[in-house]
């Protein structure tokens, strides 16, 4: 069984459009996270949410927003894209906010033509 | 604020070792190494807390030395799956946040 699973792997779209990521982590993890790594593989944090509660929003453009319908599933929508929202985005899972390791999903390819 | 990371890349022998360091300039909680094959996702290796010990996965180990706020990450005798980027992570304060360096590209060759 995957622990933390994304959909789509890749996604090619236009600028203007808008897209989903879903993620779903199956470890019973309270904490779940957005991250993006740009094409220089910094890897950068956008959100976290704990319980379904936001707790990291990081300086994000408005038109990231994330939802978390319950602590097993954390959402990534994106208006409006940009070709500089181009990139490879990973969701991860730790078991509570304190200091714990996280496990990465295996990312998807944002594309942006 | 990003931690240090040094050297940006190295290249070794199969057998041979390596030392990553990692430094920050605010007081750290805990340091955070993951490595991240081509095309994969990061995987964790190991957590560093403030007044703990040394950690150890396969013949990688870490140290953190909190007067410094750094940590080195050590291969030793290096194979051919250690190949990656290794990335060291820290958490300073209250807030939780895993900020990432920029990366260390470690290509081991046969």
């Amino acid at each position: 069984d995957t622990a933390v699973s994304q959909t789509p792997k890749y996604l090619v779209t236009q600028m203007g459009n808008d897209k989903s990521i879903k993620c779903e982590q199956n470890l019973g993890h309270d904490t779940m996270y957005w991250y993006k790594q740009d094409s220089k593989k910094f890897l950068k944090i956008m959100f976290s949410y704990n319980n379904k509660e936001l707790i990291i929003n990081e300086t994000v453009p408005n038109r990231f927003s994330p939802k978390s319908p319950d602590k097993a599933h954390l959402n990534l929508h994106i208006n409006s894209l940009e070709l500089g929202d181009s990139a490879v985005y990973f969701c991860a899972s730790s078991p509570t906010l304190t200091v714990y390791e996280q496990y990465f999903g295996p990312g998807t390819r944002l594309t942006v033509t | 604020q990003q931690p240090v990371q040094s050297p940006q890349a190295v290249i070794l022998r199969e057998g041979e070792d390596a030392v990553i360091n990692c430094s920050s300039s605010k007081a750290l909680y805990s340091v955070h190494w993951y490595r991240q094959k081509h095309g994969e996702a990061p995987v964790f290796l190991m957590i560093l807390l403030k007044g703990g010990e040394q950690m150890r996965h396969e013949k990688i180990s870490a140290s953190f030395n909190e007067k410094k706020q750094q940590s080195s990450l050590y291969l030793t005798a290096s194979q051919l799956s250690y190949s990656g980027t290794y990335f060291c992570g820290t958490v300073g304060g209250s807030n939780y946040k895993l900020t990432f360096g920029k990366g260390t590209l470690l290509t081991v060759n046969p």
